[in-house]
C-alpha cells in the first residue's frame, strides 16, 4: 500500500522567506509526528498530532515553526522568516498505535 | 524525561562479520524499543522493534535483545553483506505523550 508521502522532496528558499512542508500519512494512522533532522545528526522531535486531541508542540524550537493537520489527515509544517539554521531535512511520520512509518523527508536549504 | 544513547557512533566490518550496536534508555517506564535503517538520501525504515515483555526477537539476519533491568537494548547482524550499510538508529517510547526518542545514529560500513 501507499506509505507516507512528502512535499516537496526539497526546497530552496532565502533567509527571510516563509515555507510550508507537505505531509500525506498513511491512511487510517491517527498519530502523526515532524521530526528534524540536521547533516549527519539523529533525530529531533518537533510536534505530535493524535486524532483529535491538541498537538504535543514541545519540541519546536521557537515560535516561527508551526503545524496543522487537518480533517485528522493530511499536515503543514509553516516556517517562518527562515534562517540558515533551519536547513535541515524534515522528517514526517505517522502511526496507527506506537509503530512510526517515516516518510522520504523534505530536505530544506536556507541560503 | 526519557534519555537515549546510543554507541558506537561509527561501525565498520568485513562482509560476513557480526556488528553489533548499543542503546541505553534512562526511562524504566518506556516499554517499547524499534529499531530504523536510514540509507542515504532516504527516510528511516523499521527493521525491527521489541517490547518490554520479551528479551529477544529475531529476523532473519537481525536479532535485537533487550535487559530490562540495566535499561539497555542492542541490535545484532550477523553475516553482514554491503547493503547492510546505512546509518541505524535505536528509539524508545516515553516521550509526554509517547513519541519516540532517538539515539544518535551509528554508521555502518560493510567493506566487501
Amino acid at each position: 500500500g501507499a506509505g507516507v508521502s512528502q512535499s516537496p522532496s526539497n526546497k530552496v528558499t532565502e533567509k527571510g522567506k516563509d515555507v510550508e512542508l507537505r505531509c500525506d500519512p498513511i491512511s487510517g494512522h491517527t498519530a502523526l509526528y515532524w521530526y528534524r533532522q540536521s547533516l549527519g545528526q539523529g533525530l529531533e522531535f518537533l510536534i505530535y498530532f493524535q486524532g483529535n486531541s491538541a498537538p504535543d508542540k514541545s519540541g519546536l524550537p521557537s515560535d516561527r515553526f508551526s503545524a496543522e493537520r487537518t480533517g485528522g489527515s493530511v499536515s503543514t509544517l509553516t516556517i517562518q522568516r527562515t534562517q540558515q539554521e533551519d536547513s535541515a531535512v524534515y522528517l514526517c511520520a505517522s502511526s496507527p498505535l506506537e509503530t512510526q512509518y517515516f516518510g522520504p523527508g523534505t530536505r530544506l536549504l536556507v541560503l | 524525561g526519557e534519555n537515549v544513547e546510543q554507541h558506537p557512533s561509527t561501525l565498520s566490518v568485513q562482509e560476513g562479520d557480526s556488528a553489533v550496536i548499543k542503546c541505553t534508555y534512562s526511562d524504566s517506564a518506556s516499554n517499547y524499543f524499534p529499531w530504523y535503517k536510514q540509507e542515504l538520501g532516504k527516510g528511516p525504515q523499521l527493521i525491527i522493534d521489541i517490547r518490554s515483555n520479551v528479551g529477544e526477537k529475531k529476523d532473519q539476519r537481525i536479532a535485537v535483545t533487550l535487559n530490562k533491568t540495566a535499561k539497555h537494548f542492542s541490535l545484532h547482524i550477523t553475516e553482514t553483506q554491503p547493503e547492510d550499510s546505512a546509518v541505524y538508529f535505536c528509539a524508545a517510547n516515553g516521550g509526554s505523550q509517547g513519541n519516540l526518542i532517538f539515539g544518535k545514529g551509528t554508521k555502518l560500513s560493510v567493506k566487501p
